[in-house]
């Protein structure tokens, strides 16, 4: 079964710093995707970016970018000129394919890293 | 397109009470998903419908839990007699996938409280 790691329960940085959150996986599958979701006290959780397991490159979206190695088996997170408002929870997940019918392609999670921005 | 909601927003029940949630997916949206996610924890999956069909139900989802997505809308989740470890924020998403990922978009949850 897949299995997701985060090592960092909580992580500081400076506003307009960059910081990097870490994730591990472990997985047989040779097709996968990688997510990262955002998650701030609301509770809701917020899509930021995701990585095919044969993508080329490291996927980008605005300030985020995903540093993929996939011989390592890690996905990090890069945050760039971190902002106040990027203090939450930051969840890293990957699709785990089913064997029913259908294949569900649930995500399955790490436990997450809680991210603080100081001004 | 307003996202995914999810009713209520939050729930405090008495042990041994029934509650019922509703999840609303994206219009276009197939796939459903139910996780849960208890304090410090990731969520986890409970169980996934594409369209009316529930296909996949996880080893977490008790006798006491049952889902319905009834026409391949709106999706219910029902705990009966709950118990005070099912205190946790219950999660809905849902997706459509495409050849190239498989994004979920999740709505804010509902946070049950059981006392």
């Amino acid at each position: 079964a897949q299995k997701i790691t985060q090592t960092q329960p909580g992580m500081f940085v400076q506003e307009k710093e960059a910081v990097t959150l870490d994730c591990t996986y472990d997985t047989s599958d040779p097709s996968y995707g990688l997510f990262w979701y955002k998650q701030p006290s609301s509770g809701e959780m917020i899509f930021l970016i995701y990585q095919g397991s044969y993508d080329q490159q490291n996927a980008t979206e605005g300030r985020y970018s995903l540093n993929f190695q996939k011989a390592r088996k890690s996905a990090n997170l890069v945050i760039s000129a971190s902002q106040l408002g990027d203090s939450a929870m930051y969840f890293c997940a990957m699709t785990e394919r089913s064997n029913s019918q259908g294949g569900s392609e649930k995500l399955v999670f790490g436990k997450g890293t809680k991210l603080t921005v100081n001004p | 397109d307003t996202g995914v909601s999810q009713d209520p927003r939050h729930k405090i029940t008495k042990r041994g009470q029934n509650v019922t949630f509703r999840c609303d997916p994206i219009s276009e949206h197939n796939r459903l998903y139910w996780y849960r996610q208890t304090l410090g924890q990731g969520p986890e999956f409970l169980t996934y419908f594409q369209n009316e069909a529930q296909l996949e139900k996880s080893r977490l989802l008790s006798d006491r839990f049952s889902a319905e997505r009834p026409k391949g809308s709106f999706s219910t989740l029902e705990i009966q007699r709950t118990e005070q470890g099912d205190s946790a924020m219950y999660l809905c998403a849902s997706s459509l996938r495409t050849a190239l990922n498989t994004e979920a978009f999740f709505g804010q949850g509902t946070r049950l409280t059981v006392v």
